[in-house]
């Protein structure tokens, strides 16, 4: 599966739109990408996948550039209780083996 | 319950001793995952189940390491002859057939400490 690069850390404003980059430059056309977050001391949490189309579901909004080569999840309005480790994952359709990076830390602040 | 159930959420272990950790599934889930994260560190995938199929082992770091899934259902975690490096959160996750292949639901983990 593709490799994929994130920044180590960033903050951001409580209320407001947090945007978490991931560079997947070698992704193939059959990975799709995954973003899974990770509260403290909790088992990681699935957010969002997509493949070439952006994606909305209740939690967050996934942009997937039209070249694929990155992407960025969007929190609509960041709470405290978003802060956590984010994971951006490019896994192959018929893979089932997902690889966690070191992924964003992300602070929430009031 | 709803998710996926791990015990003890605690071990804490002499050097040498053998350890159990269980993972209960999520009903129905066919797929069943162990991986292991230490402190501040990333998840590492251990061994895959799907199914009846032969489980995927190839995470496992030693031969001190072993899992069974009985019944398709409730899997063991063993650790033998427990080292100091194994200190770790062992996390189970399960996903279900015909659902999105990368989409785990994962425990709250087993925290395992040798002393």
């Amino acid at each position: 599966d593709a490799k994929t690069t994130q920044p180590p850390s960033m903050d951001c404003a409580e209320g407001r739109a947090a945007n978490l980059p991931c560079n997947h430059s070698t992704i193939s056309g059959n990975e799709y990408v995954y973003w899974y977050r990770q509260i403290h001391s909790q088992g990681p949490q699935y957010i969002i996948h997509g493949l070439k189309n952006n994606e909305t579901n209740e939690m967050a909004s996934l942009i997937i550039t039209e070249d694929r080569k990155s992407s960025t999840l969007i929190l609509p309005h960041a709470t405290l209780r978003d802060t956590a480790v984010y994971y951006c994952i490019a896994l192959r359709g018929d893979d089932y083996k997902l690889s966690f990076g070191a992924g964003t830390t992300v602070t929430v602040r009031a | 319950g709803a998710g996926v159930s791990q015990s003890p959420s605690n071990k804490v272990t002499e050097k040498g001793k053998d350890v159990e950790l269980r993972c209960d599934p999520i009903s129905g889930h066919t797929a069943l995952y162990w991986y292991r994260q230490s402190l501040g560190q990333g998840l590492e995938f251990l061994i895959y189940f799907q199914g009846n199929s032969a489980p995927d082992k190839s995470g496992l770091p030693s031969d001190r390491f072993s899992a069974e899934r009985t019944g398709g259902s409730v899997s063991t975690l063993t650790i033998q002859r427990t080292q100091q490096e194994d200190s770790a959160v062992y996390l189970c996750a399960s996903s279900q057939a015909g659902g999105i292949t990368g989409e785990l639901f994962f425990g709250e983990g087993s925290r395992l400490t040798v002393l």
